[in-house]
């Protein structure tokens, strides 16, 4: 079975800087992806960065970059130069690739909130 | 645009009255789930669809029906709603695993009063 962890219930930071998002993962499967959404107050879940077990370098999207690191099983997603839009709620997903893939299995969540 | 629909957005109604509430992508997608979102629970699987008529139960499915006979719907189904049913609501779709995510709907909030 696959599990999530997120165990920063809230994280209040500084408008413009920079803010790391904590996730370890469990599973048994040698290939899966992993993924983390960002959901406002309105409610949307929305995509921000994807990272598979097999990719070599870490993945980056703009301001948002996932800290990998395989063998302890964590997936950190880091905020560079934050602002107030990215006060939202963030979770961290996983799926399997070969086993697993009809689902998304979530964190329990992260309310990060930016503060001028 | 590509998208899932899901609707209503929001929706108030008493114990036992049956609704349903509609989802349906444009993406050719074959993979399609609903989730229910609880605080301090995170998101949580309730029925998943890996094509048309192929239908299975997820992590939470007791109360709920779901059904896939088109391959761009996936209507969620409550025969007899109970308050323990309030939650915020999400239909999934997904072309496939590995670096394919799932798009989201805008979700619906349903109060089972």
């Amino acid at each position: 079975a696959q599990k999530i962890t997120q165990t920063q219930p809230g994280m209040f930071v500084q408008e413009k800087e920079a803010v790391t998002l904590d996730c370890t993962y469990d599973t048994s499967d040698q290939s899966y992806g992993l993924f983390w959404y960002k959901q406002p107050s309105s409610g949307e879940m929305i995509f921000l960065i994807y990272q598979g077990s097999y990719d070599e370098q870490n993945a980056t999207e703009g301001r948002y970059s996932l800290n990998f690191q395989k063998a302890r099983k964590s997936a950190n997603l880091v905020i560079s130069a934050s602002q107030l839009g990215d006060s939202a709620m963030y979770f961290c997903a996983m799926r399997g690739i070969i086993q697993g893939a009809q689902k998304l299995v979530f964190g329990q969540g992260t309310r990060l909130t930016i503060n001028p | 645009e590509a998208q899932v629909t899901q609707n209503p957005r929001y929706l108030i109604t008493v114990t036992g009255k049956k609704l349903t509430v509609t989802c349906s992508q444009n993406m050719n997608h074959e993979y399609m789930s609903w989730y229910r979102q609880d605080p301090g629970l995170g998101l949580r699987q309730i029925y998943y669809s890996m094509n048309v008529e192929v239908t299975d139960k997820g992590d939470v499915p007791e109360g709920y029906k779901v059904s896939r006979k088109e391959k761009r719907n996936f209507p969620l189904i409550l025969e007899s709603p109970s308050p323990n049913q309030t939650s915020l609501y999400f239909c999934a779709s997904s072309g496939g695993p590995g670096r394919a995510g799932y798009t989201f709907g805008s979700g619906t909030r349903l109060t089972v009063v």
